[in-house]
């Protein structure tokens, strides 16, 4: 079955500090990856997507399929990164059949 | 644009009741979905639809469901409320399936 793994529910790094989020799937087909984040009181709002190849807000995010892996970088992170983090996956390209982690908690300490 | 609004904010139930939570989007977007969010869970996709009158089940489906007469709107039912449906509710809207998800503010649920 298809599933999205965060192994850690809560994260702490201090400010200037590189910061990884792991996030592993377990998925038989080409899987199409997604971070989404929600800061305290906002709404929950998409980071990035692995089809973009982009990088926002200092944040990049690989996809490795070897190691079935698409873990968060950024190699300096700040207070307002402080947040809860979700990896998502959609399993089917016919659909949109969503599947998302537990969430990390991101706290960057001053 | 309101984007993605949901009501209502808060609702206790009592096991048993039935109630209809509202779910609209004004950005003519084809697909919406509901999930739940749960403590140490993530969120879960309760139900989802690729446009109007086409809906399907996610992961977690049961005691609930859905239709989808508009583009715009996407209710999401619980038939005979339970208190393992006691959750925060979060509707969600997009383009397509590889495009960004809106979310809406989110509904809190609780069943006594």
């Amino acid at each position: 079955a298809q599933r999205v793994t965060q192994p850690e529910k809560l994260l702490s790094v201090f400010k200037g500090a590189p910061v990884e989020l792991k996030c592993n799937y377990s998925y038989s087909g080409s899987p199409e990856l997604f971070w989404y984040v929600q800061y305290s009181r906002q709404r929950l709002q998409l980071l990035l997507r692995h089809i973009s190849r982009e990088s926002i807000k200092g944040f990049t995010a690989d996809l490795n399929k070897g190691e079935t892996s698409f873990h968060l970088k950024k190699p300096f992170a700040q207070e307002e990164d402080s947040a809860m983090y979700y990896c998502a996956l959609n399993r089917c390209r016919n659909n949109n059949d969503m599947r998302f982690g537990a969430g990390t908690r991101l706290t960057v300490k001053p | 644009n309101a984007g993605v609004t949901q009501t209502p904010k808060f609702q206790v139930l009592k096991t048993g009741q039935s109630m209809t939570l509202q779910c609209a989007q004004d950005m003519n977007h084809e697909y919406m979905s509901w999930y739940r969010q749960d403590p140490g869970m993530g969120l879960r996709l309760i139900h989802y639809s690729v446009g109007a009158g086409i809906t399907d089940q996610g992961e977690v489906p049961n005691g609930y469901n859905v239709s989808r007469s508009t583009t715009e709107d996407f209710p999401l039912r619980l038939l005979s409320a339970a208190p393992s449906q006691t959750s925060v509710y979060f509707c969600a809207s997009s383009m397509g399936r590889v495009n960004e998800q809106f979310f809406g503010p989110g509904t809190r649920l609780t069943v006594l």
